[in-house]
């Protein structure tokens, strides 16, 4: 079963530190992408960045990288020099064949905190 | 990327009736998407809408409850129908931009039964 496991409820981290958001996933399709959101406590989802299964190299945008192993099914979220504005929940989600077409599937999702 | 405008942006509905939440898409698009979230949740997907034919819905979805309605390439309205309390949750509607781009979403509907 297609599935995206994100296992920390809650981050804390201080101002200008770096933090690692964990996703794991679960696919028996080779070709697959991975994308990770925000969400502010407005409740619009913001994309923040992509990763392609078949991308050699680590997505980067801004301050937001993503680093994938392949091999362990892993695609966790770093977040370097954290800001306050970056309090928020952030999702983990993976497209995934449906009956429809395509789709997002999301994970749990964890809440990050960032204290001055 | 694509702009959706998601109305209304919140509502709070009695019992039994039934609320109609649109999305505009300031462009084409083939595949819609709705979802549903509840409170402290992650979303779910409710339906994929195509213009022109019926939508499909997923497991635990049905239409006679969430019908859809999807007339043109940049509209699509979700009625939440006979509310009750269960069906409080955020409404989120989403089109797939391709590729790296990933999937733009609407500003989201909060729905509150009471």
């Amino acid at each position: 079963a297609q599935k995206i496991t994100q296992t920390q409820p809650g981050m804390f981290v201080q101002e200008k530190e770096a933090v690692t958001l964990d996703c794991t996933y679960d696919t028996s399709d080779q070709s697959y992408g991975l994308f990770w959101y925000k969400q502010p406590s407005s409740g619009e989802m913001i994309f923040l960045i992509y990763q392609g299964s078949y991308d050699e190299q680590n997505a980067t945008e801004g301050r937001y990288s993503l680093n994938f192993q392949k091999a362990r099914k892993s695609a966790n979220l770093v977040i370097s020099a954290s800001q306050l504005g970056d309090s928020a929940m952030y999702f983990c989600a993976m497209r995934v064949l449906n009956q429809a077409g395509t789709a997002l599937i999301f994970g749990k999702g964890t809440t990050l905190s960032v204290s001055s | 990327s694509a702009v959706i405008s998601q109305k209304p942006s919140r509502d709070i509905c009695q019992r039994g009736t039934s609320l109609t939440i649109q999305c505009q898409v300031d462009s084409q698009v083939t595949m819609m998407f709705w979802y549903r979230q509840q409170p402290g949740q992650s979303l779910t997907l409710i339906a994929t809408a195509n213009q022109g034919s019926e939508a499909t819905y997923e497991s635990g979805f049905v239409i006679d409850k969430f019908p859809i309605s999807r007339p043109n390439l940049t509209f699509s309205t979700l009625t939440v129908s006979n509310m009750s309390p269960e069906d409080s949750s955020i409404y989120l509607c989403s089109v797939e931009e391709g590729g790296e781009y990933g999937y733009t979403f609407g500003s989201g509907t909060r729905l509150t039964v009471v």
